[in-house]
C-alpha cells in the first residue's frame, strides 16, 4: 500500500495569509493525484484531479502543483479565509483505488 | 441533483453485534465506495461495487461485507462488532467504475459507536 505523507498536520493562519501544504507519494508508478477539502460535519468536497507532471489547477484562490518525478503535490491557499477552515486531503491512486493521506488541518482565524 | 446519502447517521451497537449501513449513490452513478475513517488514520478503503459486482477489496476482515442493488443503493454490513470498529464510515459514488481519474463524490457519512 502507497505511503502518503502530508504536511505540516494542522496548521492555524491569520485571515489573509497564504499558505501551502504537502503531499508526499511514491513517485514510480504515479497515475493520479487526488485533492479533496473537507469541511466539519460536512462531506469531502473534491477540488482536483491531477495527473500530469507540472500540472497547475486553480480554484478561486487555490492552487495546487504536481511533481510527480520527485512524488509532491502542492496545494497553495491565496488570502485565507475562515470559510477556508477545513481538513485537506490528498490521495494518490494505487492501481484504481484512492489512498488517502491523513490530512492537513487548515485553521484560519479573524 | 440530490447528493450522496447515507443512513443512519449516527449508530451505537455493542461488542458482538452486527450493523448494517445504507449509501445512496447520486442519480445515475453506479459506482460505490465505502471507507472507514478512524482516529489518526485516513480514510481506509473497504470496498467498491459497481453494477452490483464487488470490484475491489481493501484489506479488512471479512467481518467486513456489502453488496449493491439493482438500483445502485449499497449496504455495507460488519457482524461480530468489536471495540475498534468505531469510527466513521464514509461512501462515495462515480458515475464510472473507479479508475483513478473520476471524481468520487462523498456522502456526509455514519458514526458508528461500538461500546
Amino acid at each position: 500500500i502507497l505511503n502518503v505523507e502530508q504536511s505540516p498536520q494542522s496548521l492555524h493562519v491569520q485571515e489573509g495569509d497564504s499558505t501551502n501544504f504537502t503531499c508526499s507519494f511514491p513517485s514510480s508508478n504515479f497515475y493520479a493525484l487526488h485533492w479533496y477539502r473537507w469541511e466539519t460535519a460536512k462531506s469531502p468536497e473534491a477540488l482536483f484531479v491531477m495527473t500530469l507532471n507540472g500540472d497547475e489547477k486553480k480554484k478561486g484562490r487555490i492552487s495546487a502543483t504536481l511533481n510527480t518525478k520527485e512524488g509532491y503535490s502542492y496545494l497553495y491557499i491565496k488570502g485565507s479565509q475562515p470559510e477556508d477552515s477545513a481538513t485537506y486531503l490528498c490521495a494518490p491512486t494505487e492501481g484504481d483505488k484512492l489512498i488517502f493521506g491523513t490530512g492537513t488541518r487548515l485553521q484560519v482565524f479573524p | 441533483k440530490a447528493g450522496v446519502t447515507q443512513t443512519p447517521r449516527y449508530l451505537i451497537k455493542t461488542r458482538g453485534q452486527q450493523v448494517t449501513l445504507s449509501c445512496s449513490p447520486i442519480s445515475g452513478h453506479r459506482s460505490v465506495s465505502w471507507y472507514q475513517q478512524t482516529p489518526g488514520q485516513g480514510l481506509q478503503f473497504l470496498f467498491e461495487y459497481f453494477s452490483e459486482t464487488q470490484r475491489n477489496k481493501g484489506n479488512f476482515p471479512g467481518r467486513f461485507s456489502g453488496r449493491q442493488f439493482s438500483n445502485s443503493r449499497s449496504e455495507m454490513n460488519v457482524s461480530t462488532l468489536e471495540l475498534g470498529d468505531s469510527a466513521l464510515y464514509l461512501c462515495a459514488s462515480s458515475l464510472l467504475p473507479t479508475s483513478g481519474l473520476d471524481t468520487q463524490y462523498f456522502g456526509p457519512g455514519t458514526r458508528l459507536t461500538v461500546l
